[in-house]
């Protein structure tokens, strides 16, 4: 199976600074590739999908990159609501598989 | 809105069964898999398998070694998830989640709020 390596596991910035996350495939996933938020004691929420489409009802300050093995989620501008646990998600193979996840804490 | 419910936290001894609901709203239930993934204590997430409710029809993943039943009540646009013979290991937050495109090589639009299950003698 496709293994997604995300770094770094957490990252320390401040309100309005610019984010930048990283997540890598052991092999290519051409864009098959999402973005999830996951804020505790919620459900994990859809970003990105397919390497760079907003999912419904995402802000513009969220926006993705990246095909084959090398992916980036930007966040533009940090938001209080936007620190929380960021996953990458493979869907070129089967069976679909997480990376390990990004912690975004407020420094 | 579409919204997936699913039931309560659950304790459970080694060897014994799980089954979590997931109760959906807000879209034609028909229309979109459901699928299962688990986070275990401190892991990444874990996609287990899929049903598609129009039919019955479901996948998983091979490292579950027939322990995985996943059915559906088209009445109450409800879907199940057994899982028999536990093991601490199995402890994890179990979630629902709706396939944003038809079969399993699809990223998950809508997510269920998660059930604990506890493994524990």
């Amino acid at each position: 199976e496709i293994v997604l390596t995300q770094s770094p596991a957490t990252l320390s910035l401040s309100p309005g600074e610019r984010a930048t996350l990283s997540c890598r495939a052991s092999q290519s996933v051409s864009a098959y590739l999402a973005w999830y938020q996951h804020r505790p004691g919620q459900a994990p929420r859809l970003l990105i999908y397919d390497a760079s489409n907003r999912a419904t009802g995402i802000p513009g300050r969220f926006s993705g990159s990246g095909s084959g093995t090398d992916f980036t989620l930007t966040i533009s501008s940090l938001e209080p609501e936007d620190f929380a646990v960021y996953y990458c998600q493979q869907r070129s193979n089967w069976p679909p598989t997480f990376g390990q996840g990004t912690r975004l804490e407020i420094k | 809105q579409v919204q997936l419910v699913q039931s309560g936290a659950e304790v459970k001894k080694p060897g014994a069964s799980v089954k979590v609901s997931c109760k959906s709203s807000g879209y034609t239930f028909a229309n979109y898999h459901i699928h299962w993934l688990r986070q275990a204590p401190g892991q990444g997430l874990e996609w287990m398998g899929m049903i598609n409710p129009s039919g019955g029809a479901t996948a998983d993943a091979q490292n579950f070694q027939g322990r995985l039943t996943m059915t559906r009540d088209t009445s109450t646009s409800t879907v199940y998830m057994e899982l028999s013979s536990l093991k601490s290991e199995d402890t994890a937050v179990y979630y629902c989640a709706r396939g944003f495109y038809s079969g399993s090589s699809t990223p998950f639009d809508y997510w269920g709020q998660g059930t604990l299950v506890t493994v524990s003698s």
